[in-house]
């Protein structure tokens, strides 16, 4: 995923709001997402963001898109324990081929 | 419905050995991918298929082959396993190229190759 850049590790209190950020280069992408991936486990998709979308918000989720800087962010409200996990920022590509970024290991301190 | 499921979960080779991965998946989707997943690297797709018979390369295709014989089936194959192959090896599936429509992935096959 050289095109989809994330900082490698985050940590944060429990109750806190985490905010994990991805930037990527294909401005061509029309949906980006985030999955989470839970220890031993395969990736969950998350939520997703249609390019021509500023926000998105579910529930304790809120996802931000800056179009211009090619610059997309995860907040989660509320921190707890069992959002501990690695996060990975996702474009979507032709077919349906997703570009991942190298992922962004969240740690919940309790 | 188990989703997407992938056989073996762990599994050690020698280098030279080979072995093939399978995936399967009852959701009735079309497309289906195998990605390997190193620290610091993200996903990288391998190979890819968009429906029963066919087979494309993803970005990191060489080593390995593929066969999507049966819609529901996804084949990995290692002929000639090599150190550099040692990772994890996820499936996923999708009901089309509606980007809308998430993958599901398998909880993936730790693969060592000594």
């Amino acid at each position: 995923g050289e095109d989809v850049e994330q900082s490698l590790f985050l940590s944060v209190r429990e109750g806190d709001s985490s905010v994990i950020n991805c930037t990527y280069t294909d401005s061509s992408s029309t949906y980006l997402y985030w999955y989470k991936q839970e220890p031993g486990a395969g990736l969950q998709l998350l939520t997703y963001i249609f390019s021509n979308m500023d926000m998105k918000q579910d529930q304790r989720l809120t996802v931000l898109l800056n179009k211009k800087d090619k610059h997309l962010s995860l907040r989660i409200a509320d921190t707890q324990t069992g959002d501990s996990a690695i996060y990975f920022c996702a474009r979507g590509g032709a077919t349906n081929k997703l570009i991942f970024g190298t992922g962004t290991l969240l740690a919940v301190q309790p | 419905n188990a989703g997407v499921t992938q056989t073996p979960k762990f599994r050690v080779l020698k280098t030279g050995q080979s072995m093939t991965l399978l995936c399967a998946q009852d959701m009735n989707h079309e497309y289906m991918y195998w990605y390997r997943q190193d620290p610091g690297m993200g996903l990288r797709l391998i190979h890819y298929s968009v429906g029963e018979g066919t087979t494309a390369k993803g970005e990191v295709p060489d080593g390995y082959n593929v066969s999507r014989l049966k819609k529901q089936n996804f084949l990995l194959g290692l002929e000639s396993a090599a150190p550099s192959q040692t990772s994890v090896y996820f499936c996923a599936s999708s009901y089309g190229a509606d980007l809308t429509e998430p993958q599901h992935f398998g909880d993936g096959t730790r693969l060592s190759i000594l």
